[in-house]
């Protein structure tokens, strides 16, 4: 398998505009999580879905930011408006089951918002 | 809650010399999971091991050993004879079974810097 894949794997953006960050996780896997990582709060858990259903939004910082999973190979995470403070490393993961399996990361999509 | 600590921000040691990085956990879940993840400068999270709270065997894979000490609830991560190749952040995370999620809280990560 090819592994979990992020598009794109940079992104600069203008504050105000629209960003749409996308994965395809691992075949198979139940469980797909966005993490976005930043100097300042490390790695924190956004949203995760299972079976393509929003389970968990809670890490979600802005009603800015939303997620989707129309299907089991595609989800997308978009900021609407962006702002600078959102300039950030996000993270796709998935796993086979929830609890107590490791999870898959993509190589990242690093934003940056000017 | 759950939490978990590096207390070792940065490290800096010589090729061949061996290295230890501390991971202490807190969590209230008797049945819980640690891990530990790499992340190299080109900047991906590469998973490098998982452990359960009932099993505290140590666990040696080359020249990586992991030591998991429940009654200091601690999961440090070795490495011996290190090389430049491990220059890395390393993150340690935790996965408690309350959650049923598989969500990962991460510790806020040690640099470690291997120079030749």
């Amino acid at each position: 398998d090819a592994g979990v894949i992020q598009s794109p794997r940079h992104e600069v953006t203008e504050m105000g505009q629209e960003v749409t960050l996308r994965c395809k996780p691992i075949s198979g896997h139940d469980y797909l999580f966005w993490y976005r990582q930043t100097m300042m709060r490390g790695l924190e858990l956004l949203i995760y879905f299972n079976n393509n259903v929003p389970i968990d939004d809670s890490g979600m910082p802005e009603d800015r930011f939303s997620a989707k999973m129309p299907n089991a190979s595609f989800s997308t995470l978009k900021i609407q408006p962006s702002e600078p403070r959102d300039s950030a490393v996000y993270f796709c993961a998935s796993s086979f089951v929830g609890t107590g399996t490791e999870a898959f990361f993509g190589q990242g999509t690093r934003l940056t918002v000017v | 809650a759950q939490k978990v600590t590096q207390a070792q921000t940065e490290i800096s040691v010589v090729e061949k010399e061996d290295v230890t990085l501390d991971c202490v956990y807190e969590t209230r879940d008797t049945t819980y999971y640690l891990f530990w993840y790499k992340q190299p400068p080109s900047g991906e999270l590469v998973f490098l091991i998982r452990r359960n709270s009932f099993d505290e065997q140590n666990e040696i894979s080359g020249r990586y050993s992991w030591n998991f000490q429940k009654s200091t609830s601690s999961f440090n991560f070795t490495i011996t004879a290190s090389q430049v190749v491990d220059s890395a952040v390393y993150f340690c995370a935790l996965s408690g079974r309350s959650s049923n999620t598989g969500k990962l809280i991460f510790g806020q990560g040690t640099t470690l810097q291997v120079k030749p």
